[in-house]
């Protein structure tokens, strides 16, 4: 069945420092989206990307989605100690329906 | 509308037990997602439904799971005979089909069987 694999696990970084975090599918997907999950919270939503090879800017947040529509990354800008958290990726299917989350990436931030 | 609600936040229960959660959803959403996270580990697909119909159960899902969605609005999710790794958090979502706004998740209802 579908998979999708998140690197790396963990990540620590001093403030300003920046930030990127890997998924990888094993199949074509007709779209992926992104969740923060705060220590203690649930998955919130951050984006959707749809289009082969998109690009998404939010503030220092930058979100792109592979050519092939297999992989994605996220990358933040001079990381602030309010991006602590669990970042997720989770990908739909052509078949559409559920989404299938990654592991996702656990990030710090030393002020 | 205060989103996503999850009863109860927390349940303790001894193995063997049956156990039911209950998920609202966002009113005007017309899917509802059942997920389960255990530490360290992404959220995992248990079930979803369009409406009150059940479209999909992940093949990792024993018997002992049942959800229902009797009027297309909240959902129960039982545990019959639980074992000690059904013990996580479960996760309710809910969305518009077509919506390009994701998920929205509720706070949870973490389960641990004694």
């Amino acid at each position: 069945g579908q998979q999708v694999m998140q690197i790396p696990q963990y990540q620590h970084v001093q403030e300003g420092e920046d930030f990127t975090t890997y998924c990888n599918s094993s199949t074509t997907l007709s779209n992926i989206q992104w969740y923060k999950q705060r220590p203690g919270g649930h998955p919130v939503f951050l984006i959707q990307l749809v289009k082969s090879g998109e690009v998404k800017k939010q503030k220092r947040l930058t979100f792109q989605f592979g050519e092939a529509k297999k992989n994605s990354s996220l990358h933040i800008t001079a990381t602030q100690t309010t991006d602590v958290g669990t970042y997720f990726c989770a990908g739909r299917g052509n078949q559409g329906g559920k989404l299938i989350f990654g592991q996702g990436t656990e990030l710090s931030v030393k002020p | 509308d205060t989103g996503v609600s999850q009863n109860p936040r927390h349940k303790i229960t001894k193995r063997g037990q049956n156990v039911t959660f209950r998920c609202d959803p966002i009113s005007e959403h017309n899917r509802l997602y059942w997920y389960r996270q255990t530490l360290g580990q992404g959220p995992e697909f248990l079930t979803y439904f369009q409406n009150e119909a059940q479209l999909e159960k992940s093949r990792l899902l024993s018997d002992r799971f049942s959800a229902e969605r009797p009027k297309g609005s909240f959902s129960t999710l039982e545990i019959q005979r639980t074992e000690q790794g059904d013990s996580a958090m479960y996760l309710c979502a809910s969305s518009l089909e077509g919506a390009w706004d994701g998920y929205t998740f509720g706070s949870g209802t973490r389960l641990t069987v004694v």
